[in-house]
């Protein structure tokens, strides 16, 4: 079965400094990796995809992150973060084959904060 | 488009009490998923939906029961409510499955007393 890891539940990080969030996984087979961000009180959006192609994919909001195979990592980054990023981000594979397709894994989550 | 709704946003509920939460999306996806948070955690797959009128079980289905009989709405039962159901719901839906995006709703709080 599918899994994924993110490292550190709490990442703290000052205001203009780089943003480093950790996320491997497991899988048989080539996956689609994704990760989500959580702002206080809502839902999650999407902030990036990994799906084929290439592996170093840029999203909304200034992040980015780079599908590693070799070490099984998906790492989220942007270089100089903002008071608005502070929220939970979540890293997510996507299952399988068949009629689960579409249904991810979701890591635990890291809490970033910022500090002024 | 007002996207993946829910109600109620916050409910608490007696122990052995039932109640349904309620999900409706208007982008016309065919799956249709509903989650559990709670904290530490991440999210857990408690019931997807690939279609009017097709539900399936993901990682936590034990307690719920859903019903998909239109595309727009996709309602989680709670029966006989415990005190290990208090979670954050969110539902969620895509246009299929794969690589594409989940959008998700505002999420329910409940807590079981």
């Amino acid at each position: 079965a599918q899994s994924v890891t993110q490292l550190g539940s709490h990442v703290s990080v000052s205001e203009g400094a780089l943003v480093l969030l950790r996320c491997n996984y497991s899988s048989s087979v080539p996956p689609y990796l994704f990760w989500y961000v959580q702002y206080p009180n809502q839902g999650l959006q999407l902030l990036l995809k990994y799906t084929t192609g290439a592996t170093l994919v840029k999203g909304i909001n200034g992040f980015e992150a780079e599908f590693k195979k070799s070490e099984t990592s998906f790492h989220l980054t942007k270089p100089s973060a903002h008071m608005s990023d502070a929220a939970e981000y979540f890293c997510a594979v996507s299952e399988g084959y068949g009629g689960s397709q579409g249904n991810l894994i979701f890591g635990k989550g890291t809490k970033l904060s910022v500090k002024p | 488009n007002a996207g993946v709704t829910q109600t109620p946003k916050f409910r608490i509920l007696k122990i052995g009490q039932s109640m349904t939460l309620q999900c409706t999306q208007d982008m016309n996806h065919n799956y249709m998923y509903w989650y559990r948070q709670d904290p530490g955690m991440g999210l857990k797959l408690i019931y997807y939906s690939v279609g009017a009128g097709i539900t399936d079980k993901g990682e936590v289905p034990n307690g719920y029961n859903v019903s998909r009989s239109t595309t727009e709405d996709f309602p989680l039962r709670l029966e006989l409510a415990a005190p290990s159901q208090t979670s954050v719901y969110f539902c969620a839906s895509s246009t299929s499955g794969g690589t594409n995006e989940q959008f998700f709703g505002p999420g329910t709080r409940l807590t079981v007393l």
